[in-house]
């Protein structure tokens, strides 16, 4: 069975500081997507990326970046420089490669403070 | 503009009454998806469907559900037999070709008992 952990429930940090969010998974598979999603206060929950099972490469898109380890089953996400703008809930999700359906963590508040 | 639209965007439902949720999309996905969020907590699965006039339960099935008599339509029927029926509910759909089974989401209904 798929599990993807987000350990840290609420993290509370201050404008511009930069702060990382841990995602942990458990899949049986050898070919999964990782993703992430951020879910501001209106609720709908927006994409953010995807990664592949045979993708290692580290990506960065603006202020946030993300770490993929396979060796640790570890799929982190960084925002750099944080914003008020950032504070919402933030899902990391793991689908296998031909179900389509996917597994979410509980997600993880993030509140930026101005 | 291309997208899920829920509706309504509120519902409040009656003991024993039986309601329905509405999501439609225009972005020509194969796959969607029905989930439940109770407050604080991540996202779980109730019903998927993957082709039209074909579903699957998800992980909290009992109590609902669905049709797909269309591709662009799946909604959602929260039976009297779910008991205990608030929370935040969101569809979203896939397409699993392209942009592999990323998920793109409604706004969410949020279901209270009257």
């Amino acid at each position: 069975a798929q599990k993807v952990t987000q350990a840290q429930t609420e993290i509370s940090v201050v404008e511009k500081e930069d702060v990382t969010l841990d995602c942990v998974y458990e899949t049986r598979d050898t070919t999964y997507y990782l993703f992430w999603y951020k879910q501001p206060p209106s609720g709908e929950l927006v994409f953010l990326i995807r990664r592949n099972s045979f993708d290692e490469q580290n990506e960065i898109s603006g202020r946030y970046s993300w770490n993929f380890q396979k060796s640790t089953s570890s799929f982190n996400f960084t925002i750099t420089a944080s914003q008020v703008v950032d504070s919402a809930v933030y899902f990391c999700a793991l689908s296998e490669a031909d179900a389509g359906k996917s597994t979410f963590g509980d997600g993880t508040t993030l509140t930026v403070k101005p | 503009d291309g997208g899920i639209t829920q509706s309504p965007k509120y519902l409040f439902r009656k003991e024993g009454q039986n309601v329905t949720l509405s999501c439609e999309q225009n972005l020509n996905h194969d796959a969607m998806y029905w989930y439940r969020q109770d407050p604080g907590q991540g996202l779980r699965l109730i019903y998927y469907s993957q082709i039209v006039n074909d579903f699957q339960k998800g992980d909290i099935a009992e109590g609902y559900s669905v049709s797909r008599e269309k591709k662009e339509s799946f909604p959602l029927t929260v039976t009297s037999a779910q008991k205990n029926p608030t929370a935040f509910y969101l569809c979203a759909s896939s397409n699993r070709e392209g942009g592999k089974n990323i998920q793109y989401f409604g706004a969410g209904t949020r279901l209270s008992v009257l």
